[in-house]
């Protein structure tokens, strides 16, 4: 059974970037993967998804110029580098199977965002 | 961007209760749209995809309609554990867009 494993905490300065991983763990790495992210006490955002069967990306223009999602099929991982960091970008960052933007058919009977990550907190401070 | 639009923002029903939760597009969506649930603490799970199937695993209590703009997320008889923030999600247009949640809390 694929998890999605997510690398741990980030603390860091206004104007620097961060990279968070995203590993997945049990199975096969043949799958979408978008990026959402919930600020304190608020709701849920997407910033991309990458397609790795397709070699394509989608961001969303709020994000654009700042994210970049990319991965690593050898190493079952995903990646998502956001720069230019502020205060605004202090919030837990999810990745997420995303059979929403590419069939799941062969990993999962599922649609949508059926395989969530277990978050990574990225605090951004001065 | 499609925006996504929920109501009500929050409700506290009884244990028991008939839950139903409204989410609106601002322009058609067909069938994309996925209901998730997040627990305090802890990650979304999803609850129903396109629309109205009922991911593996989640309680038969949970069901979902509607198709274009208009669409619902009922709980027949709402349990404890269903304490949570309720999101619908369209995935038939990029950027793909989240409602505001509804938060659900025991009466």
């Amino acid at each position: 059974q694929v998890q999605l494993v997510q690398s741990g905490a980030e603390v860091k300065k206004p104007g620097s970037s961060v990279k968070v991983s995203c590993m997945a763990s049990g199975g096969t790495f043949n799958f979408a993967v978008s990026w959402v992210r919930q600020a304190p006490g608020q709701g849920l955002e997407w910033l991309g998804v990458i397609i790795p069967t397709l070699d394509r990306t989608h961001y969303s223009m709020r994000f654009q110029g700042r994210v970049t999602i990319s991965a690593d099929e050898s190493r079952r991982t995903a990646f998502m580098e956001l720069s230019s960091l502020e205060s605004e970008d202090t919030a837990v960052y999810y990745c997420v199977r995303d059979c929403g933007a590419a069939s799941c058919s062969g990993v999962s009977s599922g649609d949508a965002f059926d395989l969530w990550g277990q978050g990574t907190r990225v605090t951004v401070s001065s | 961007d499609i925006q996504m639009t929920q109501s009500p923002s929050s409700l506290s029903p009884s244990v028991g209760d008939r839950v139903t939760i409204t989410c609106r597009a601002s322009h058609s969506i067909s069938k994309w749209l996925a209901w998730y649930q997040q627990r305090p603490g802890k990650a979304p799970e999803l609850l129903i995809y396109q629309a109205s199937t009922l991911q593996t695993g989640v309680p038969s209590r949970f069901s979902a309609s509607g198709s274009g703009t208009e669409f619902t997320l009922t709980i027949t008889s709402l349990q404890p554990g269903d304490v949570a923030t309720y999101y619908c999600q369209q995935y038939n247009t990029y950027p793909w867009t989240f409602g505001q949640g509804t938060k659900v809390q025991i009466k």
